[in-house]
């Protein structure tokens, strides 16, 4: 069972980067790791996913070690918007362990 | 854009009575997904069906059943609440039951059980 953990929550201010880090040492050869978001009384979003090495897209940079148990979502200059839960999903070779952690509460300060 | 539709957005119920809740999507997936979030706590998922006419179980599938109705629409059921099942539920889909295919969610439901 892929089981992830991450920091339970984390604060940080208007402009500043943020590193959310998430720790998946029984990730499968073929598992994807991916993160999403989720406001209150909305479903979670997703945000960005990777394999390995480095992805970015418009919104975010995903850092894959190359062990790959762990993985770093980057947020770039946050902003009061971004105040939200996030959540790292690794499968653990099995759709039956689709199952999210705790998620980190990230606050963003003005 | 619709993307995934759950109804109802809130339901109390008492226990021992049964409700069926929907979810329908438009975005032709092939998979579709049963989860509930309690408290704190991140999604857990109850069933899922990697295609139309299949259905397994997830990790918390006891109370539960679904039907996979056809592409578009997969509904979870419950046969006789129980205040344990208060939570909210949230139904998704992606393109193809994949580790690589991000799933979409709907904005769930929220059910109480008195």
């Amino acid at each position: 069972l892929a089981k992830t953990t991450q920091p339970i929550s984390m604060d940080s201010y208007e402009g500043q980067e943020v590193n959310i880090t998430c720790s998946h040492n029984n990730i499968a050869t073929n598992d994807y790791i991916t993160w999403y978001q989720q406001f209150p009384s909305q479903g979670p979003r997703f945000i960005i996913q990777g394999y390995k090495t480095k992805v970015t897209n418009e919104v975010a940079s995903l850092f894959i070690p190359a062990d790959r148990k762990s993985s770093t979502l980057s947020l770039p200059r946050v902003s009061l918007s971004d105040t939200a839960v996030y959540y790292c999903l690794v499968e653990g070779g099995s759709a039956r362990q689709l199952t999210f952690g705790s998620g980190t509460q990230l606050t963003v300060l003005p | 854009n619709a993307g995934v539709t759950q109804t109802p957005k809130f339901q109390v119920l008492k226990t021992g009575q049964s409700m069926t809740l929907q979810c329908a999507q438009d975005m032709n997936h092939n998979s579709m997904y049963w989860y509930r979030q309690d408290p704190g706590m991140g999604l857990r998922l109850i069933y899922y069906s990697a295609s139309e006419g299949t259905t397994d179980k997830g990790e918390v599938p006891n109370g539960y059943n679904v039907s996979r109705l056809n592409k578009r629409e997969f509904s979870l059921r419950l046969e006789s609440a129980a205040p344990s099942q208060t939570s909210v539920y949230f139904c998704a889909s992606s393109e193809i039951r994949a580790t690589n295919q991000p799933q979409h969610f709907g904005d769930g439901t929220r059910l109480s059980i008195l």
